[in-house]
């Protein structure tokens, strides 16, 4: 059965650092979508992406995010200068025209 | 603005007990979708159900059920017999009309545990 996937699972860095989080959506999927779950919280939206641009971001997707794909299957969020508010378990999801979304395992932030 | 409430924190059951997770909405959209969502502790988001509003019939997944009323803006989820597998935290969620392509809006979320 297709997934999603997500690397790295976890991933520590120093506060100011820049991180790269991966994601492959399922492969005939057209929307793809970044959401945030801080520790013992629940689930808030970042970002969409259809068409390789910006559907709807939140509040919390300021200038420190970016979302791009940069080819056919990845799908990646990076965060320029890394805050401790920023740790965090990321989730990338994907969905079809008209579908539920299905989420990956998460990549799990750690910013010290 | 989209709202989902949970109100139920945390729920404890003895396994085969019947139980009920409440979610109640707010949404100014007349279409709009409705899901339930399961994160093991694992960690994962493993996707249960989605309703648009349009169609208010229950729902019956094996051991898992869901009510939904327009009337009282609520989508309800009942597991029977509950086992200790079923034991993760639920999240309820709304997204608007775009064919359930728009963001979901997650409610705070109810640990279930399943004591044997």
């Amino acid at each position: 059965e297709p997934e999603v996937t997500q690397t790295p699972s976890h991933q520590v860095t120093q506060m100011g650092q820049e991180v790269i989080l991966r994601c492959v959506p399922i492969s005939n999927h057209l929307y793809f979508y970044w959401y945030r779950q801080i520790l013992g919280q629940k689930v808030e939206f970042l970002v969409s992406f259809y068409n390789n641009e910006i559907s709807e971001k939140s509040e919390i997707f300021d200038d420190q995010f970016s979302v791009e794909r940069p080819d056919g299957s990845n799908f990646t969020l990076k965060i320029r200068s890394t805050k401790l508010e920023d740790s965090a378990m990321y989730f990338c999801a994907s969905s079809e025209i008209g579908n539920e979304q299905f989420f990956g395992p998460g990549t799990r932030l750690t910013v010290l | 603005a989209q709202k989902v409430t949970q109100a139920q924190t945390e729920i404890s059951v003895v396994e085969k007990e019947d139980v009920t997770l409440d979610c109640v909405y707010e949404t100014r959209d007349t279409t709009y979708y409705l899901f339930w969502y399961k994160q093991p502790p694992s960690g994962e988001l493993v996707f249960l159900i989605r309703r648009n509003s349009f169609d208010e019939q229950n729902e019956i997944s094996g051991r898992y059920s869901w009510n939904f009323q327009k009337s009282t803006s609520s989508f309800n989820f009942t597991i029977t017999a509950s086992q200790v597998v079923d034991s993760a935290v639920y999240f309820c969620a709304l997204s608007g009309p775009g064919f359930g392509n728009e963001k979901l809006t997650f409610g705070t979320g109810t640990r279930l545990t399943i004591i044997p």
